[in-house]
């Protein structure tokens, strides 16, 4: 079935620092595909999507691209802030069904 | 900004008890699902419900587990006999049209559920 794999956390990055959170996913069709972040004591909020191959979703300076040939949508930013960290959730969504599959979320941790 | 809110934000029970989790999706959408996630484990989809009725469930979502949309607003989802294994954080999300063409869900803060 379908499946979201992410990097295991949690990523410790220094302020202005570069980042990447890999995503790989296994899909039968042709999924639409999310980044979520969680910020302490709250929800899941939409962080960015693509809903088809080689587009690039992209918010408050995070970026990802839909990369079919590679089965991944891989997070990054240019420069993290210490308000970045958080737990990040990449996820899928297939056609016919209503169901987001999310991958296990890898905790960000900025320092300043 | 319209958001989802959950009652409660903690619920702890006993074994065997029935509890209700409570969400008010955002007004205007006609979606709404519910999901878990255990401790430590991935964030899981229980069920979908539109047009007061479920559209897609989880192998998970069995006999015990029931969502209604009682009023205009609110949409619950009942255990009605909790386990050890029910623990978790349970979140609603709700969105304007179906899931399945990549419409966003927006999330709620969530329920965390303990059963003793």
């Amino acid at each position: 079935g379908d499946s979201v794999t992410q990097m295991e956390g949690p990523v410790t990055l220094s302020e202005e620092a570069f980042l990447t959170i890999n995503c790989t996913y296994t899909a039968t069709g042709y999924p639409s595909l999310f980044w979520y972040v969680q910020y302490p004591g709250e929800g899941l909020q939409l962080l960015l999507k693509a809903t088809k191959a080689d587009d690039k979703g992209s918010n408050k300076g995070f970026e990802a691209t839909y990369r079919k040939e590679t089965t991944s949508f891989h997070l990054e930013k240019g420069s993290v802030q210490v308000s970045d960290s958080a737990v990040y959730f990449c996820a899928l969504s297939d056609r016919g069904t209503d169901k987001l599959i999310f991958g296990t979320g890898t905790r960000l941790q900025v320092f300043p | 900004e319209p958001e989802v809110t959950q009652t409660p934000s903690h619920q702890v029970t006993q074994m065997g008890q029935e509890v209700i989790l409570r969400c008010v999706p955002i007004s205007n959408h006609l979606y709404f699902y519910w999901y878990r996630q255990i401790l430590g484990q991935k964030v899981e989809f229980l069920v979908s419900f539109y047009n007061n009725e479920i559209s897609e469930k989880s192998e998970i979502f069995d006999d015990q587990f029931s969502v209604e949309r009682p009023d205009g607003s609110n949409f619950t989802l009942k255990i009605r006999s909790t386990k050890l294994e029910d623990s978790a954080m349970y979140f609603c999300a709700s969105s304007l049209t179906s899931g399945t063409r990549g419409e966003t869900q927006y999330f709620g803060p969530g329920t965390r559920l303990l059963v003793l």
